[in-house]
């Protein structure tokens, strides 16, 4: 079974201010997909990105950006000239590549992410 | 597109009751999942599915049921309700393939009192 790890229950940094949040991950597959969710107060659960295990290039989206250390089993989240908009939840997400997905995504508990103006 | 709807959006419970979370999705996507969200947590995998007629268990499926007749729909059954049962309860949808993207619906708030 896999685990995923979020040890910052709560960050807060300044608008403007460029954040990195943590996750670690536990597993024994050798492919795999990780992803970065985003649920703002609305509830709404929002993929923010998404990297494949096979990929050594870091995925990036925009102000988003992970650092995957595969060796490590780490992915983090860097949030570049942070808006207040990016107010959230985030949530750290593993998923084997074997039976297409079919068996889910296992979570990590989340980091509450708080941009203050 | 609708995407992914969830019915209802709000509920209260008494204990022992039992009620049907609905999901709907207009994707025409073959995987559908249910995972509940407890206070302060990730939200974990109660059961999934990735076709008509075939479902399996998640992580936590203790104390619920599934179904699905159709591509399009995916309800949840909770039989007996307890308050270990509160919780916030998300249905997702996604094409065939892990590396597809789940699409969320906007949750379920349910309360067992």
């Amino acid at each position: 079974a896999q685990t995923v790890t979020q040890s910052q229950p709560e960050m807060s940094v300044q608008e403007a201010e460029t954040v990195t949040l943590s996750c670690t991950y536990d597993t024994s597959e050798s492919n795999y997909y990780l992803f970065w969710y985003k649920q703002p107060p609305s509830r709404q659960m929002i993929l923010v990105i998404r990297q494949e295990a096979y990929k050594q290039q870091n995925a990036t989206e925009n102000r988003f950006s992970v650092n995957f250390q595969k060796a490590a089993k780490s992915f983090s989240l860097k949030i570049s000239d942070s808006q207040l908009g990016d107010t959230a939840m985030y949530f750290c997400a593993f998923m084997k590549h074997d039976r297409g997905g079919a068996d889910g995504l296992t979570f990590g508990k989340g980091t509450h992410l708080i941009i203050q103006p | 597109n609708a995407g992914v709807t969830q019915t209802p959006k709000f509920r209260i419970l008494k204990i022992g009751q039992s009620m049907t979370l609905q999901c709907a999705q207009d994707m025409n996507h073959n995987y559908m999942y249910w995972y509940r969200q407890d206070p302060g947590m990730g939200l974990k995998l109660i059961y999934y599915s990735v076709g008509a007629g075939i479902t399996d268990k998640g992580e936590v499926p203790n104390g619920y049921n599934v179904s699905r007749s159709t591509t399009e729909d995916f309800p949840l059954r909770l039989e007996l309700a307890a308050p270990s049962q509160t919780s916030v309860y998300f249905c997702a949808s996604s094409q065939r393939g892990a590396r597809q993207p789940q699409h969320f619906g906007d949750g379920t708030r349910l309360s067992i009192l």
